[in-house]
């Protein structure tokens, strides 16, 4: 089991250009996240998903897009890259039998927009 | 609204000896999760507990003990006989119906323990 996993672990990017972050998960888990973490603010939660084709705005959606097409994946889209995004990326998944258990977060990924 | 608030941005203290760590939290759930996690200089979360809103038993686990009180909305984490390696920062979350159990965070505590 590898878990959850997340690439690229560091990416620099300038003002306008677009990536997506990979993550992914072996754990057959239907609920998948994407969370930033900037300095003193704790985690925003992104995007989220329930299951595969399933995705929802957290609390701050803007200038993300995600898509679920397998319940392996789940990639996190810049579209235009802002300084503002400058930020750590979590992913994170958990499964939906029973009462809500732990969430297992990836590596993050560490991204600089300049 | 949900929220989730650490009052405490940073706490320094000197090795063995104990330290609390505060979470206050607002919901309007009555079922509702708690928890703890832990991210080390390293970076990763690390989970260290979660706690059911029905169930306010105290949790010890080793040096780590959790406090759960609804009256207060509180669950604070202390940590007896601090260690360096204990040295990191701590994040509360909450989840409940309202957010889909998506987590809320608290903005976290960063804990130095000096030798």
């Amino acid at each position: 089991n590898a878990g959850v996993t997340q690439t690229p672990k560091f990416q620099v990017l300038k003002t306008g250009q677009s990536m997506t972050l990979q993550c992914a998960q072996d754990m057959n888990h239907e609920y998948m996240s994407w969370y930033r973490q900037d300095p003193g603010m704790g985690l925003r939660l992104i995007h989220y998903s329930v299951g595969a084709g399933i995705t929802d705005q957290g609390e701050v959606p803007n200038g993300y897009n995600v898509s679920r097409s397998t319940t392996e994946d789940f990639p996190l889209r810049l579209l235009s890259a802002a300084p503002s995004q400058t930020s750590v990326y979590f992913c994170a998944s958990r499964d939906r039998q029973g009462a809500i258990d732990t969430q297992y977060f990836g590596p993050g990924t560490r991204l600089t927009v300049l | 609204a949900q929220k989730v608030t650490q009052a405490q941005t940073e706490i320094s203290v000197v090795e063995k000896e104990d330290v609390t760590l505060d979470c206050v939290y607002e919901t309007r759930d009555t079922t509702y999760y708690l928890f703890w996690y832990k991210q080390p200089p390293s970076g990763e979360l690390v989970f260290l507990i979660r706690r059911n809103s029905f169930d306010e038993q105290n949790e010890i686990s080793g040096r780590y003990s959790w406090n759960f009180q609804k009256s207060t909305s509180s669950f604070n984490f202390t940590i007896t006989a601090s260690q360096v390696v204990d040295s990191a920062v701590y994040f509360c979350a909450l989840g409940d119906m309202d957010s889909n159990y998506q987590l809320i965070w608290g903005a976290g505590t960063k804990l130095i323990i000096k030798p």
